[in-house]
Formats: structure tokens, C-alpha cells, sequence
């Protein structure tokens, strides 16, 4: 079973910030089936990225991911305030087919 | 517009069941991969099925036996029928269209990308 572990749990940092998550899986992945997504409270998550490094429709250039193997990393380079939220990484492909992160909150400082 | 909205949740108590509606809007449920991801109250994202456009279908451990995934063509509706309901299957339940392409023999994997707003199940006595 693969399993995702996101770090930090939590991160505090300033709007115009640069914010770097990471997640590692417990084994290999193929670059081609790692997600991020991004959920606020009360709303449903919104995919980010796709491919390790693809930007969804509509998913500002301040966002990027990159990785491959067994570390992925999503970077937002410019924090703005509508950026604090819960993001998670989420894997496809082996058993369970698909897992998730257990999301890192990111926090305004 | 591409949307999915969800309908169906409620209380129930142990041991009942619950269907889950999904309906599609903007697109073809049955032409594309579909999902069920839930969240417990103050936790995170957790996958409970999926049925592919072929209709082949998969359940996380968690739910295996209990639920079941389908999909109604001329309704272009997903559902997820629960039963024999536990207390930890309390949640929020989301629908969301998986995306999948294939080009040149390979095969590549873009995301949830569409989700509806969720619809919350509590299983309580």
C-alpha cells in the first residue's frame, strides 16, 4: 500500500511568501499520476496540478509542482490571501488505487 | 457550464442504508471515470470508489461489501448506494469526475477535476 505523508502539517507564512509543501510517498510514483489540490472551509477541493507538474484550467503561474519517484513538491511563489488553505497531494494508480496526503495547512502568519 | 451536483445525504442510524445521487451537467458521466471522496468531520480526504467509463468498478477496503457504485446513462447520474452504515462512515460525500486520456499507447492521469459541493452523511443513533 502506498502511503503519502505531507509536510509540514502546518505552515505559517506571510502573503507575499514563498510556500514550499512537500509530499513523499512510501514508494515509487509515476510522475504521470500525482495531483495537488487545494480546499478552503466549507468548500468542495479544487484540483491545482496534475501530472506532478501540469497547472489545471484556470490555476494562476504562482503555482507549480514539480518531483518524481518518491518526492513531489508544490510551490506557490508568491503568497497572495486567497492562497490559505489546505492542500493535498493525491496519488493514481496502485493499490488502493487512489490515496491521498494527509494535507498540510497552510496559515497566514 | 460542467457541474455535478450531489443530493441524498441525511442522518441514518447503524446499520441502514442511504443512496447518494450525483447528476451531471456539461458532460457524459458514462464516457468518463467517476468517483466518491469523502471527509470526516476535521479530517482529511479519503477515496471510496470509482467506475470507470468501461464500467469496471473499485472500492477502498474501508467500503467494500457495503457500498456500491453505478451510474444511470439517460440521467447521466452517478450514485453510490451505502449500506449497512457505520458511525465512521459520517461524513462529507463528494462526487467528482475523474479525468483519464490515452494517446500515442500511453496512458496519463489529470486529476479530479470537476466536484460537486458534497452532501453530508451522519450515521448516529
Amino acid at each position: 500500500e502506498i502511503v503519502l505523508t505531507q509536510s509540514p502539517g502546518t505552515l505559517s507564512l506571510s502573503p507575499g511568501e514563498r510556500a514550499t509543501l512537500s509530499c513523499t510517498a512510501s514508494q515509487s510514483v509515476s510522475s504521470s499520476y500525482l495531483a495537488w489540490y487545494q480546499q478552503k472551509p466549507g468548500q468542495a477541493p479544487r484540483l491545482l496540478i496534475y501530472g506532478a507538474s501540469s497547472r489545471a484550467t484556470g490555476i494562476p503561474d504562482r503555482f507549480s509542482g514539480s518531483g518524481s519517484g518518491t518526492d513531489f513538491t508544490l510551490t506557490i511563489s508568491r503568497l497572495e490571501p486567497e492562497d490559505f488553505a489546505v492542500y493535498y497531494c493525491q496519488q493514481y494508480g496502485s493499490s488502493p488505487m487512489y490515496t491521498f496526503g494527509q494535507g498540510t495547512k497552510l496559515e497566514i502568519k | 457550464e460542467v457541474q455535478l451536483v450531489e443530493s441524498g445525504g441525511g442522518l441514518v442510524q447503524p446499520g441502514g442504508s442511504l443512496r447518494l445521487s450525483c447528476a451531471a451537467s456539461g458532460f457524459t458521466v458514462s464516457r468518463n471515470y467517476m468517483t466518491w471522496v469523502r471527509q470526516a468531520p476535521g479530517k482529511g480526504l479519503e477515496w471510496v470508489s470509482v467506475i470507470y467509463s468501461g464500467g469496471s468498478t473499485y472500492y477502498a477496503d474501508s467500503v467494500k461489501g457495503r457500498f456500491t457504485i453505478s451510474r444511470h446513462n439517460s440521467k447521466n447520474t452517478l450514485y453510490l448506494q451505502m449500506n449497512s452504515l457505520r458511525a465512521e462512515d459520517t461524513a462529507v460525500y463528494y462526487c467528482a469526475r475523474d479525468a483519464h486520456r490515452c494517446s500515442g499507447g500511453s496512458c496519463y492521469y489529470d486529476g479530479m477535476d470537476v466536484w460537486g459541493q458534497g452532501t453530508t452523511v451522519t450515521v448516529s443513533s
